[in-house]
This record gives structure tokens, C-alpha cells and sequence, in this order.
């Protein structure tokens, strides 16, 4: 199957400051990424679909000028957090979807955000 | 609104069966999805769904019902390794997923 991965796969940063998480199709071009935040004991909710380029559109309820996606290759995806907090403390995944008639979606590892 | 309901929580013995149940109410159906996702991973794909019936792959089987908005799945000669969670998905024709809240599975000796 195709492969997806992110980087880092752990990260803890100050408050304040701003996190890049890079979510990169390897095998394959995706024009389309998603980026999911999932919560201790919690499933996985859609933050923002990631349009190769074009603008990112988000969720209701999810700040886009907080959560910076840049979509700026058919195999990269990245999602800053600026100045975080430690409410934004999360574990973030990405997932892509090859361009084909096939609906499988492949996940990256995630990325373990933990703001001090 | 979308709507995906799965139990919180199962237990079953080692080498039983054990049935997860999913329903859902979405705005719109492109495809029912099963994942696992062990504690600090990433889900990992199980089994796709978008006619009615069964598909059956080795010891996991998923059904599909879409009049009634309904899906389980089916785990055989359970394991302790097949304690996880386990994610039930719809593509609601956005191409993003909705999750379901998971139901987490104990696999006890």
C-alpha cells in the first residue's frame, strides 16, 4: 500500500512558541491531505483538508490562522501550530489519498505534540 | 449533522469472537471503514465497505447494512495482540473521513 509519513514523530516545545509537523506522501501524489487531531482516549477529528495549491479549508470550530497548513507539493503537506499552548497538546496525524478510483485513505505514523 | 456510534468499550477471551457494532447517521454514504489503532500509533486499515454484505479477510470480517446504517466487526480466534481500539469510519462523499468514537477492545486470557 502506499506509504505516508510524518515528521517528527515527537516534539515538546515552550509555550509560545510555533511547531512545523511535515506529513509527506512517499510513493505516491496527493493532492489531497487531511490533518486529524486525536485526544487522549478520543477518536480522530478532522482539523483541515489540505489542497494542493490552494488554501487549506478548515473545520468549524478549528483556527486557521492558529493552525497554518501549507500544501505546497503533491507529496508535502505542513501544519504549524503557532504560538502554542498547552491546550494544543495533541496527537496530530495526517492521512492522504491516492489520486485513483480507490477510497482507501493511508494514515502517517502522527506526530506526539506535548506544549510545556 | 453526522452521527457514527460505536460501544466505549469490550472485553472478550483470548481465542473467542467478539462482534463490534457501528451505526451511523451521515448526510451523505460513500463507503463504511474499519481501522486499529494501538495506544501512541496511527490507525492501521482493516476493511472497506460500501455494498451490502460481508467482506471477510482472514480473521476480521465486516458487514455492511446500508438501510439500516449499520456495520460490525468481526474478530476470530482473538488474540491478545488484537487488544486496540477499533475504528469505524465513514466517507461521507467529502473525501475526509468521520470517525466514530472507537471502541476500545480488552483481549483477556
Amino acid at each position: 500500500g502506499a506509504v505516508v509519513s510524518q515528521h517528527p514523530s515527537r516534539v515538546i516545545c515552550k509555550s509560545g512558541t510555533s511547531v512545523k509537523i511535515e506529513c509527506r506522501s512517499l510513493d505516491f501524489q496527493a493532492t489531497t491531505m487531511f490533518w486529524y487531531r486525536q485526544f487522549p482516549k478520543k477518536s480522530l477529528m478532522l482539523m483541515a483538508t489540505s489542497n494542493e495549491g490552494s488554501k487549506a479549508t478548515y473545520e468549524q470550530g478549528v483556527e486557521k490562522d492558529k493552525f497554518l497548513i501549507n500544501h505546497a507539493s503533491l507529496t508535502l503537506s505542513t501544519l504549524t501550530v503557532t504560538s502554542a499552548h498547552p491546550e494544543d497538546s495533541s496527537f496530530y496525524i495526517c492521512s492522504a489519498r491516492t489520486s485513483g478510483a480507490s477510497n482507501e485513505q493511508f494514515f502517517g505514523p502522527g506526530t506526539r505534540l506535548t506544549v510545556l | 449533522g453526522q452521527n457514527i456510534d460505536q460501544p466505549t468499550e469490550m472485553t472478550a477471551t483470548e481465542g473467542a469472537i467478539v462482534q463490534i457494532n457501528c451505526t451511523y447517521q451521515t448526510s451523505g454514504f460513500n463507503g463504511l471503514f474499519w481501522y486499529q489503532q494501538h495506544a501512541g500509533e496511527a490507525p492501521t486499515f482493516l476493511s472497506y465497505n460500501v455494498l451490502d454484505g460481508l467482506e471477510e479477510k482472514g480473521r476480521f470480517s465486516s458487514f455492511l447494512s446500508r438501510s439500516k446504517g449499520y456495520s460490525y466487526l468481526l474478530l476470530k480466534e482473538l488474540q491478545m495482540k488484537d487488544s486496540a481500539s477499533y475504528l469505524c469510519a465513514v466517507d461521507t462523499g467529502r473525501r475526509a473521513l468521520t470517525f466514530g468514537s472507537g471502541t476500545r477492545l480488552q483481549v483477556q486470557p
